[in-house]
């Protein structure tokens, strides 16, 4: 398996403008995950999803940030309108629920630069 | 809810072993206990998992006492490339048999010659 894909790689984006972050975990899982990592805050939880579900977005910033899981490989976060404080590095993982969840793969990540 | 806390540092030198410690109450019952390692410019990694007592892997070795109030990561013998920024991760309880993940702030471990 090609592990979990996120795209793009690198964004470059002003102010305002609507920025589409990808992901594909692996195959088979069913635990969904997007992070967002800053120098100032860390390694924040977003968002999760199970079997396509959200089940916790207690960790979604605001109203600008929205996730979609429409099926079991492909899942979305979006910003609209981006804000430079939003400037950060997002990670999707991915997991399989057997005794736990707690093993994540997690994905390169998208550097996100908001001008 | 449940909260963790770690170390923001730690420093070492080559081939010493390196404990890591992490404190969290209130986590859920039946959750795991689960440690990830991080390199710049890389997502985390996952290192080792456990429930209680000790766990060893051929990475690490992981230590939980009775009470689960912490757990404590154990490197053995570290190296340059253990340099890394290390975390603890629990879960909480939601609605059903689904958990609200915590994660740490993470322990940044730099390794010296």
């Amino acid at each position: 398996d090609a592990g979990v894909i996120q795209s793009p790689r690198h964004e470059v984006t002003e102010m305002g403008q609507e920025v589409t972050l990808r992901c594909k975990p692996i195959s088979g899982h069913d635990y969904l995950f997007w992070y967002r990592q800053t120098m100032m805050r860390g390694l924040e939880l977003l968002i999760y999803f199970n079997n396509n579900v959200p089940i916790d977005d207690s960790g979604m910033p605001e109203d600008r940030f929205s996730a979609k899981m429409p099926n079991a490989s492909f899942s979305t976060l979006k910003i609209q309108p981006s804000e430079p404080r939003d400037s950060a590095v997002y990670f999707c993982a991915s997991s399989l629920y057997r005794d736990s969840y707690n093993e994540q793969f997690f994905g390169p990540g998208t550097r996100l630069t908001v001008l | 809810l449940a909260k963790t806390t770690q170390p923001i540092s730690m420093d070492s030198y080559e081939g010493q072993e390196v404990n890591i410690t992490c404190s969290h109450n209130n986590i859920a019952t039946n959750d795991y206990i689960t440690w990830y390692q991080q390199f710049p410019s890389q997502g985390p990694r996952f290192i080792i998992q456990g429930y209680k007592t000790k766990v060893t892997n051929e990475v690490a070795s992981l230590f939980i006492p009775a009470d689960r109030k912490s757990s404590t990561l154990s490197l053995p013998r570290v190296s340059l490339s253990d340099t890394a920024v290390y975390y603890c991760l629990v879960g909480d309880s939601l609605a059903g048999n689904n958990r609200k993940l915590i994660w740490g702030l993470g322990t940044s471990l730099a390794v010296n010659p």
